[in-house]
């Protein structure tokens, strides 16, 4: 069974410039939320979406946005792009039914510089 | 507003040595997850807790939750080289009606020295 996977692993892009990030989990899972993980701030939540909505967001700025499509897979977009969004971006999938869901299961990661 | 505290952040330990970190969260939580994270890769599930009183064991490592006392553990057992990696806790926010939004700890850096 395929794990989650990101696209792609890594990225360099410049001050002011936007970036978009695709994730594509786990077969059955429709629940995909997305984390940024730092050294000074360590692993901080983004959103999760579900059947295509936006279910939860954390408090990132506007410029963190994202979607889910029908098939599941989901993208992270950053726009006007700041040196602090430098990070390790990961993006996690899980079972849900209902109330029910499994743990998160994480991709491998898109490691993002921002020069 | 949820906060989970680890500790402690880094420990050094030797070869058949137990120890033991501690996670600590701040509001009411009925599920508790711990990760493992070794350099440069991704996060692996090691437990999922779900309920006061809950223990779960794999191999070398033994979880617990203390839900009274908004506590986990996480203890190894005679710990082995193969064990050294980063260890975080997650808490997930209540209600959250089948929803998602993991609060992490600041994660233990473990080193096991032959």
């Amino acid at each position: 069974k395929a794990g989650v996977t990101q696209t792609p692993r890594y990225l360099i892009k410049t001050r002011g410039q936007q970036v978009t990030l695709s994730c594509s989990p786990i077969s059955g899972h429709r629940s995909v939320s997305w984390y940024q993980q730092t050294p000074g701030q360590g692993l901080q939540f983004l959103f999760e979406y579900f059947s295509e909505t936006q279910r939860n967001k954390g408090n990132f700025p506007g410029r963190f946005s994202g979607r889910q499509f029908s098939n599941s897979r989901s993208e992270m977009n950053v726009s006007t792009l700041e040196l602090g969004d430098s990070a390790l971006y990961l993006c996690a999938s899980s079972f849900r039914q209902g109330a029910f869901r499994t743990e998160a299961f994480f991709g491998q990661g898109t490691r993002l510089t921002v020069v | 507003e949820l906060k989970v505290e680890q500790n402690p952040l880094f420990l050094s330990m030797q070869e058949g040595k137990n120890y033991t970190i501690y996670c600590n969260y701040s509001t009411t939580s009925d599920r508790l997850y711990w990760y493992r994270q070794d350099p440069g890769k991704s996060l692996e599930s090691l437990f999922v807790l779900l309920s006061n009183g809950a223990v779960k064991q794999e191999g070398r490592l033994m979880a617990s939750l203390d839900t009274k006392a908004r506590l986990s553990t996480l203890h190894i057992t005679a710990a082995v080289h193969d064990l050294s990696a980063t260890y975080f806790c997650a808490v997930d926010m209540i209600p959250n009606f089948g929803n998602e939004k993991l609060t992490f700890g600041t994660g233990t850096r473990l080193t096991i020295i032959p």
